[in-house]
């Protein structure tokens, strides 16, 4: 069964943290993505990455930035959290030909105190 | 940007009703169309797509959707709901021959038994 992995279920961090988010998928896709997941305004695209050590920003990438050393790790750090990045986080991947669809990991429930 | 929107955030309906959700799509091109599901507590789980051909599309779970390229619509349907069927539902798009995809805010689907 393939699988994307993220690393925690529930987080919380304090303000002005610095906080990882760890993704690994085992399909060998090429395409990983984080959105970000909140009630009434659904999923909006952080980042995303074609290839290793390649990243492109999203719709809402103020406040993250990313990592991919290897093709099936996908980071997203957040450099100093803020409360207003309290949010459910899904990271998902796919193959590089558009339109295949994607598969998402679980998410992680991020609270910033 | 692509924009999808989806009306009706909140339906409640009663088991054995009809539901049909809504969804709209800003992209005049080549565009692959997805609903997706996420019930409570689970990750995201794709219902149907679409590529091409047959504009009436089949998913899982007794659910279809309906591309109507004139209206820009993908509208989902299914005609007999279970209370099983209580989730968040998600249209999204791809297009441009890019494999990102936007999402609607989602429609919350409460199934009374």
């Amino acid at each position: 069964d393939v699988k994307v992995t993220q690393s925690s279920r529930y987080l919380v961090k304090r303000t002005g943290e610095k906080v990882f988010l760890e993704c690994v998928q085992d399909m060998d896709h090429e395409n990983m993505f984080w959105y970000r997941q909140d009630p009434g305004l659904g999923l909006r695209l952080i980042y995303f990455s074609y290839d290793v050590k390649m990243k492109e920003k999203g719709d809402i990438p103020e406040g993250y930035s990313v990592s991919r050393e290897k093709k099936e790790r996908f980071s997203l750090i957040l450099e100093s959290a803020s409360t207003n990045q309290t949010s459910m986080y899904l990271c998902a991947s796919s193959l590089p030909v558009g339109g295949i669809g994607y598969t998402f990991g679980s998410g992680t429930r991020l609270t910033v105190v | 940007a692509q924009s999808v929107s989806q009306h009706n955030h909140h339906v409640i309906l009663s088991e054995a009703a009809s539901l049909e959700l809504g969804c709209n799509y800003s992209y005049g091109g080549t565009v692959n169309l997805f609903w997706y599901v996420q019930y409570p507590g689970q990750h995201l789980q794709l219902l149907l797509k679409y590529f091409s051909g047959d504009p009436l599309v089949k998913g899982i779970k007794g659910f279809e959707a309906e591309f109507i390229k004139s209206k820009f619509s993908f509208n989902l349907r299914k005609p007999s709901v279970q209370w099983s069927d209580t989730a968040e539902y998600f249209c999204a798009v791809t297009s441009g021959g890019n494999n990102r995809l936007a999402f609607g805010k989602g429609n919350q689907v409460v199934v009374i038994p």
